[in-house]
């Protein structure tokens, strides 16, 4: 079974509103955290977010909020007034355990692109 | 301060020869990761060092993939009798001591005839 999923290959938002991409995760951990990174075209993977799963409180991070939903494992990231350079590929990631040395899953990424 | 940096940033190969791909991680982070990224897939795990010594490298695909990284710092991802299969960005990432986030590097593209 897939780690991570995310369903939508591509997203379009227009430049200002609000856009929420999906992830799911599948661990039978208790103790996990989820992560998304941006990749531009430049391919370096840039971190926006972190949400632990003991947090109570979804994370939020600047014009990016992580709405975390832990019954139904889901981690979807939510980007406010979106901004041309905000149009990218967008991958979720878990690590399993408390250890901050454990290995990403990654999922496949959604591809971002905001309108002018 | 300096991010992750990798070299080459591009490296052509034919297949059977050997390649080894750099990565010169955040100073100070005690944690060092390599992935692989094929294209239209997010990143797979290969191998994560905590100091000199490989702490898990359950990723690696086969024994031609093997790293080091002697002094805890520089790491070197050595790949032996490339296969065109390897085609992929190869990607680097380390973490500091505690920290929850992963910091990557540009990555290095292997293309391999």
């Amino acid at each position: 079974a897939q780690k991570i999923t995310q369903t939508q290959p591509g997203m379009f938002v227009q430049e200002k509103e609000a856009v929420t991409l999906d992830c799911t995760y599948d661990t039978s951990d208790q103790s996990y955290g989820l992560f998304w990174y941006k990749q531009p075209s430049s391919g370096e993977m840039i971190f926006l977010i972190y949400q632990g799963s003991y947090d109570e409180q979804n994370a939020t991070e600047g014009r990016y909020s992580l709405n975390f939903q832990k019954a139904r494992k889901s981690a979807n990231l939510v980007i406010s007034a979106s901004q041309l350079g905000d149009s990218a590929m967008y991958f979720c990631a878990m690590r399993e355990g408390l250890g901050t040395g454990n290995q990403f899953y990654f999922g496949t990424g959604t591809s971002l692109t905001v309108i002018p | 301060g300096a991010g992750v940096s990798q070299t080459p940033s591009n490296k052509v190969t034919e297949k059977g020869k050997y390649v080894e791909l750099r990565c010169d991680p955040i100073s100070g982070h005690t944690a060092l990761y390599w992935y692989r990224q094929s294209l239209g897939q997010g990143p797979e795990f290969l191998i994560y060092f905590q100091g000199t010594g490989a702490a898990d490298d359950s990723g690696l695909p086969n024994d031609r993939f093997f790293a080091v990284r002697p002094e805890g710092s520089v790491s070197t991802l050595k790949i032996q009798r490339t296969e065109r299969g390897d085609s992929a960005v190869y990607l680097c990432a380390s973490s500091g001591q505690g920290a929850q986030e992963q910091y990557f590097g540009p990555g290095t593209r292997l293309t391999v005839t």
